[in-house]
C-alpha cells in the first residue's frame, strides 16, 4: 500500500522569504499523480500544485513549485515570496491512475502548518 | 462556475443520532469521493462513486457508515448511532472523468461533534 509522509509537523517563514516544505512518499507503482494541497482555516481544501510522476520537469505554478526527486520518493514544495495569505495547512497526497480495480482516491500526508509572519 | 457545496457546515448532535451529510458536486463531475479528517487519523478515503458503477466502500470505517449518491449528483453520507468517535471533518470532493490525472475539487467540508 501507498504512503506519504511530512515529517513537519509546523514550520514558519518570515514574510517575502523562502521556505520548502517536504514530503517523502513510498509506493511501488511507476504511474501515479503527486499533489500538494492547502487548507485554510476556512477547511476549503485548495489545489496548489501537481505533477505527473511520468513527467521528469519540475511543476511551478508562480510562486510555488516543487522538487519531484523520482528515485528518491520525494516531492518538496517550495514557496518563493513568502505571504501572509499563504498560511494554512498543507498536504501532500498521492494518487494512483484510476482504472484496473484503483480508484484514484487521494492519499494524504499528515499535514504541515505553516506560519508567515509579518 | 460553481465549487463543490456541502450541508451543513456543522453539526452538533447527540450520542446515538443518526445524521445525514450532503455533498453537491460540481456540474457535470461524475466522479465523487467522501474523506474523512479527524485529529488522530489524518484524511482518510471513505467512499467513491462513479457514474452507474456501483460505489467502493472500502474506506468505510463501520456498517454503521453508509452512502448513496441519486442521479449521477448529490450525494449524502449517513452515519447511524454516532459515536464520539466520528466527530471529524467529512469533506467531499468530484472531478470529471478525463483520460489522466484529473484533479479533484474539495467541497468546504461539514464539521461533525458527537456529544
Amino acid at each position: 500500500a501507498q504512503t506519504v509522509t511530512q515529517s513537519q509537523p509546523e514550520m514558519s517563514v518570515q514574510e517575502a522569504e523562502t521556505v520548502t516544505l517536504s514530503c517523502t512518499y513510498d509506493t511501488s507503482e511507476s504511474d501515479y499523480y503527486l499533489f500538494w494541497y492547502k487548507q485554510p482555516p476556512s477547511r476549503q481544501m485548495i489545489l496548489v500544485i501537481r505533477q505527473e510522476a511520468y513527467k521528469q520537469q519540475n511543476a511551478t505554478e508562480n510562486r510555488f513549485s516543487v522538487n519531484f526527486q523520482k528515485a528518491a520518493k520525494s516531492f518538496s514544495l517550495k514557496i518563493s515570496d513568502s505571504q501572509l495569505g499563504d498560511a494554512a495547512m498543507y498536504f501532500c497526497a498521492y494518487r494512483s491512475p484510476r482504472g484496473s480495480g484503483n480508484t484514484g482516491k487521494l492519499i494524504f500526508g499528515q499535514g504541515t502548518t505553516l506560519q508567515v509572519k509579518p | 462556475g460553481a465549487g463543490v457545496s456541502q450541508s451543513p457546515s456543522n453539526k452538533v448532535t447527540e450520542k446515538g443520532k443518526d445524521v445525514e451529510l450532503r455533498c453537491d458536486p460540481i456540474s457535470g463531475h461524475t466522479a465523487l469521493y467522501w474523506y474523512r479528517q479527524s485529529l488522530g487519523q489524518g484524511l482518510e478515503f471513505l467512499i467513491y462513486f462513479q457514474g452507474n458503477s456501483a460505489p467502493d466502500k472500502s474506506g468505510l470505517p463501520s456498517d454503521r457508515f453508509s452512502a448513496e449518491r441519486t442521479g449521477g449528483s448529490v450525494s449524502t453520507l449517513t452515519i447511524q448511532r454516532t459515536q464520539q468517535e466520528d466527530s471529524a471533518v467529512y469533506l467531499c470532493a468530484s472531478t470529471r472523468t478525463s483520460a489522466r490525472g484529473e484533479t479533484q475539487y474539495f467541497g468546504p467540508g461539514t464539521r461533525l461533534l458527537v456529544l
